[in-house]
């Protein structure tokens, strides 16, 4: 089963728009949801955490929001740049293991 | 501040070969795990461990074998490599209950099976 859900493959963003990347949740009992941000030929690297107990996190461009009801978490971007352009994946700690949604490729148009 | 370290970067098996790759991560964290990346996949987990002599199976474990002998390294092997097995392999360390501090990724193995 998968416990976090990312339904977007792919998303294009006019650059300095907006970019919003969206992740359900299944399990009520994750304390953190994190989100990743991968390139090409490289390993992901951590972008921006909130805790379960918040609604909102920001650093920067970057704003995540979570609305424990309903079991939603969203990126956010804002101006989106080029360098943006990569696959983001948000990921939760279990008990046991991290699991990570399977990624949302986003592609910052000129 | 080596991080998580991958070797190699880059291999070329035949079907059939065996290899191991090696994971080795400076930072005593407790929580290792691999996973594999291919198109439209995502990341997924194959064995992870939350400690030096344990270790579990994640969502795709069939083929692969996983040890932890000490907190420092966390070798995948591949027993008897098949074309399915073509992928760029990350491992990850981290902490892992109830903390927001990130998972640390390597570099990442490409690997092609002939």
């Amino acid at each position: 089963d998968q416990q976090v859900k990312q339904n977007s493959p792919s998303l294009s963003v006019q650059e300095g728009r907006i970019s919003i990347l969206n992740c359900d949740y299944t399990n009520s009992m994750f304390d953190y949801f994190l989100w990743y941000k991968k390139y090409p030929a490289e390993g992901p690297t951590f972008l921006i955490s909130i805790s379960s107990i918040k609604d909102k996190n920001e650093d920067g461009r970057f704003t995540v929001f979570l609305n424990k009801s309903a079991k939603h978490l969203s990126l956010h971007i804002v101006p989106s740049q080029p360098g943006d352009s990569a696959v983001y994946f948000c990921a939760a700690p279990g008990d046991d293991k991290i699991i990570f949604g399977k990624g949302t490729r986003l592609h910052i148009l000129p | 501040n080596a991080g998580v370290t991958q070797t190699p970067k880059f291999q070329v098996l035949k079907t059939g070969q065996s290899m191991t790759l090696q994971c080795a991560q400076d930072m005593n964290h407790e929580y290792m795990s691999w996973y594999r990346q291919d198109p439209g996949m995502g990341l997924r987990l194959i064995h992870y461990s939350v400690g030096a002599g344990i270790t579990d199976q994640g969502e795709v474990p069939n083929g692969y074998n996983v040890s932890r002998s000490t907190t420092e390294d966390f070798p995948l092997r591949l027993l008897s490599a098949a074309p399915s097995q073509t992928s760029v392999y990350f491992c990850a360390s981290g902490e892992l209950r109830g903390s927001n501090q990130p998972q640390h990724f390597g570099d990442g193995t490409r690997l092609s099976i002939l």
